[in-house]
């Protein structure tokens, strides 16, 4: 496809659990982010891959959380010991290597702990 | 590091009214200011952007204006249809490719 995708769209789990959230980017797109977005609520930054580089994981709220990005391909982001406040959307957004360009985003995974 | 606001959280307009949102910034080194239309269960959809050397960009019924100065920019939609309706978000960033947010306006457009 020509845009990002994630993977699931929605995914229930019970408290404690871990979960893992993929997101395929565009071809050549070498900026990859993670945002999560809680109900009415607007993006929260998470972790920025770009390229090779080491990643921005500034926006990384807890040791529970990692992010992986092999190459300049697929991401995953890992919830560890899942909590009933890590519910939200997560969104994963790309970009071309270039700065001033625009990113794309995908659709997202509704996370939904009980 | 930079500050995005955006205001105002929640607009209503009629049906072939115009509508504004407005965002400030904090970081004068940011010259990339994309805004994006988010409907109900998809992500942020880029509807327009502009970067720093311009200071008003147009696309059919959707125009962004930029003040460098004032670090200030807005969006504008004319003659509004109720497909408008959705959340619109800001963003301004910079040769870093980092990206800050505005909060969101939740626009409803009243047939």
């Amino acid at each position: 496809g020509a845009g990002v995708s994630q993977s699931p769209s929605n995914k229930v789990t019970e408290k404690g659990k871990d979960v893992e959230l993929r997101c395929d980017p565009i071809s050549g797109h070498t900026a990859l982010y993670w945002y999560r977005q809680r109900l009415g609520q607007g993006l929260e930054f998470l972790i920025y891959f770009q390229g090779n580089s080491a990643p921005d994981k500034s926006g990384l709220p807890s040791d529970r959380f990692s992010a992986e990005r092999t190459g300049e391909s697929v991401s995953t982001l890992t919830i560890q010991r899942t909590q009933q406040e890590d519910s939200a959307v997560y969104l994963c957004a790309s970009s071309p290597f270039f700065s001033n360009q625009p990113q794309h985003f995908g659709d997202g995974t509704r996370l939904s702990i009980l | 590091g930079e500050n995005v606001e955006q205001h105002p959280s929640t607009l209503s307009v009629q049906e072939g009214d115009s509508a504004v949102i407005k965002c400030t910034y904090s970081d004068s080194a940011s010259n990339y200011f994309p805004w994006y239309k988010q409907e109900l269960g998809k992500g942020p959809q880029l509807i327009i952007d502009i970067r720093s050397n311009v200071g008003e960009k147009k696309d059919q019924r959707i125009a962004v204006t930029l003040n460098k100065t004032a670090k200030h920019f807005s969006l504008h939609i004319t003659e509004t249809q109720p497909e408008d309706s959705a959340v619109y978000f800001c963003a301004a960033s910079n040769t870093g490719n980092q990206f800050y947010f505005g909060t969101g306006t939740s626009l409803t457009v009243i047939p």
